[in-house]
């Protein structure tokens, strides 16, 4: 089984629209949840820390599912800069740092 | 003020020779790390540092060799370079504990003709 798994797309999605996907982990001692983004030929760069609770950062939303070990993001009114690849990332869980997922790719169409 | 830097940005070259890729960070922060990214975009980490001590080295083979002369900069160096070896490498900092977000650096794309 992958250790962090995720939908690799493209999800090709209207701008303005909501889009939505999850990521699943395997490793349930896992402790830190993040999202980032990596445009083309760029590094990846945080886009937010994904809560308990659940977390809301202006059109993105975050929220953590332990008991199924998924991680959510949602991008409400989607906007054409958006498009990029959004990989998923979970830690804490060992020594091992974080792993990484292999991304999930965003495609925002006019 | 770029935070994690990293040279070259790229780097092409012949199979058998050997390159180092360097990387420094003015963040203060305590772990470095060096991840590869291969042609299907698969992010995967191969080593990292804590105050210049190596805490995690995945199975890479050993022509690959991280060096961490301070907390500020980790280099790599990698003999008799294959083709399997052409990717994306990525250099990346955090502060504190394993599992704190990463900050990357622009990333060295190496070619192995």
């Amino acid at each position: 089984r992958k250790e962090v798994e995720q939908d690799p797309g493209p999800f090709n999605v209207p701008e303005g629209a909501t889009v939505a996907f999850n990521c699943t982990y395997s490793n349930s001692a896992s402790q830190s949840f993040f999202w980032y983004r990596q445009d083309c030929r760029k590094e990846p760069k945080l886009l937010m820390s994904v809560y308990s609770s659940g977390n809301e950062d202006g059109r993105f939303t975050a929220q953590l599912n332990r008991a199924s070990q998924y991680i959510s993001l949602l991008i409400r009114d989607s906007k054409l800069s958006d498009s990029a690849t959004y990989l998923c990332v979970v830690g804490g869980g060992g020594a091992d740092g974080l792993t990484f997922g292999k991304g999930t790719h965003l495609i925002i169409q006019p | 003020d770029t935070a994690v830097s990293q040279t070259p940005k790229y780097l092409v070259t012949q199979m058998g020779n050997d390159k180092s890729i360097k990387c420094e960070q003015n963040l203060g922060h305590d772990t470095m790390y060096w991840y590869k990214q291969d042609s299907k975009k698969f992010l995967k980490i191969m080593f990292s540092y804590n105050n210049k001590e190596l805490i995690i080295n995945e199975t890479v083979p050993n022509r690959f060799s991280p060096k961490s002369p301070d907390k500020a900069h980790l280099n790599l160096h990698i003999n008799s370079l294959e083709l399997g070896d052409s990717a994306v490498y990525f250099c990346a900092s955090s502060q504190g504990k394993m599992g704190s977000p990463l900050h990357f650096g622009n990333g060295t794309r190496l070619t192995v003709t």
